[in-house]
């Protein structure tokens, strides 16, 4: 069966850096994607990865490894508002998205 | 960039009523769109993947007569909650997608609570 895994939560300090890990297993691969939501909003895109390595967009950094089913994103100076779930998706052979649980950061002062 | 709105944002209805929601791409024309629903604390679950001018592909578990979508032109598509019961209640969000595949953009979502 297809399946993401993500951490339920995590918590960070203001300022600092983390890394939301992302493994997945599906029918095919046309691309990871990460999305930030927050609460009673819907997700916004983030970043998108169809190849090895790492794609950097300012604050925000996303890794791929295709033959580990590996992706992570990496939040650096880290601020309050970046408190919300992100969420880790794979589009399959299919072109369809399958989602992740989505991992809930909590960022403290 | 691409916008998606959806209308209502929120809506309270009784149970036994019907609900319309309507998911519009305000500057491109989508080829596909997608009716998710997201319970709290979880993830987005999709029910249903409309394309023009056919009908939608329901997902395992989605009464196709429960929630009626209709995809009548590249710019709408409308999702209908028939006969709404509490456990209704949720987030509905809609996505829309362009030609290229990987392009995919959401709409604000409809809080939708049946009392």
């Amino acid at each position: 069966g297809q399946n993401i895994d993500q951490p339920t939560e995590m918590t960070a300090t203001e300022g600092a850096i983390v890394q939301i890990n992302c493994t997945y297993q599906t029918s095919g691969f046309n691309g990871l994607f990460w999305y930030q939501q927050h609460a009673g909003e819907a997700p916004t895109f983030l970043s998108y990865n169809v190849l090895d390595g790492l794609e950097e967009k300012g604050r925000f950094s996303s890794f791929l490894s295709r033959s580990k089913g590996y992706s992570y994103l990496l939040l650096k100076e880290l601020q309050m508002k970046d408190s919300a779930s992100y969420l880790c998706a794979v589009m399959d052979s299919n072109y369809q998205l399958i989602w992740g649980a989505g991992t809930k950061l909590i960022i403290k002062p | 960039g691409a916008v998606v709105s959806q209308h209502p944002s929120w809506v309270i209805c009784k149970s036994g009523t019907s609900v319309k929601i309507e998911c519009r791409s305000l500057d491109f024309q989508a080829t596909t769109m997608f009716w998710y629903r997201q319970f709290p604390k979880k993830s987005l679950m999709l029910m249903a993947t409309s394309n023009e001018g056919s009908k939608a592909t329901y997902e395992q578990g989605v009464e196709k007569d429960k929630f009626l979508i209709n995809h009548a032109s590249l710019t709408l598509s409308t999702l209908t909650v028939t006969s709404a019961h509490p456990e209704d209640s949720s987030f509905y969000i809609c996505s829309a997608k362009t030609k290229e595949p990987y392009e995919q953009y959401f709409g604000p979502g409809t809080r939708l609570t049946v009392t």
